[in-house]
């Protein structure tokens, strides 16, 4: 497709399990960002990768939340031994130019992780 | 610090009617950008606008228009003649320049806007 797009749509999990969502971004941006949003909030940034490389990852909450994009395409988020505040909509985004052009950020629908 | 904030939390209009969201932001930066996305019900985040620091001019998009003053730190967005398919949550968000946080956007908490027939 044209769009961002991201699987699965919905994740429910218990207490403890591990998961992992998945980000296929437009084809050729350079850049992919993963955003958490907490129910009633904006989106939170958690972290960025230009190409294949992960150059900026302090939104991440915790140890427990881990991503990757090995071949500079499709993007991982893992989320490991998750808890109950982990609950939330992650939305992952790509744009075409390296992060400092600033270029428009396109996003995807968005994985709504419920844990249990 | 880098923040956004959107003080309306709700807004609800009847169709027709004109509607100005607000935004306003901080930053230490003298290079950064502005943007608004519209996220309906469906989740995703739709682009709207894009706008650089050094930019002051309004921008007008069909119903849609920018008011960005550097002066006051905002960045406003109105619809005019509003329609029931604008009703959606909206939000602005800020990304800072060069040697910054890299692109990321900083996202308002976002206003929800009901425009009712």
């Amino acid at each position: 497709g044209a769009g961002v797009s991201q699987s699965p749509r919905y994740k429910v999990a218990k207490r403890g399990q591990d998961v992992a969502l998945r980000c296929d971004p437009i084809s050729g941006h350079v850049s992919l960002f993963w955003y958490q949003q907490a129910l009633g909030q904006g989106p939170e940034f958690l972290t960025y990768f230009q190409n294949e490389a992960q150059l900026d990852k302090s939104g991440l909450p915790s140890d427990r939340f881990f991503a990757e994009r090995p071949e500079g395409s499709v993007s991982t988020l893992k989320i490991q031994r998750t808890q109950q505040e982990d609950s939330a909509v992650y939305l992952c985004a790509s744009s075409l130019g390296g992060a400092v052009s600033n270029q428009p950020q396109h996003f995807g629908d968005g994985t709504r992780l419920s844990i249990l | 610090a880098q923040k956004v904030t959107q003080a309306q939390t709700e807004i609800s209009v009847v169709e027709k009617e004109d509607v100005t969201l607000d935004c306003v932001y901080e930053t230490r930066d003298t290079t950064y950008y502005l943007f608004w996305y519209k996220q309906p019900p469906s989740g995703e985040l739709v682009f709207l606008i894009r706008r650089n620091s050094f930019d002051e001019q309004n921008e007008i998009s069909g119903r849609y228009s920018w008011n960005f003053q550097k002066s006051t730190s905002s960045f406003n967005f109105t619809i005019t003649a509003s329609q029931v398919v604008d009703s959606a949550v909206y939000f602005c968000a800020l990304s800072e320049g060069y040697g910054g946080s890299q692109g990321n956007l900083i996202f308002g908490k976002g206003t929800k806007l009901s425009v009712k027939p």
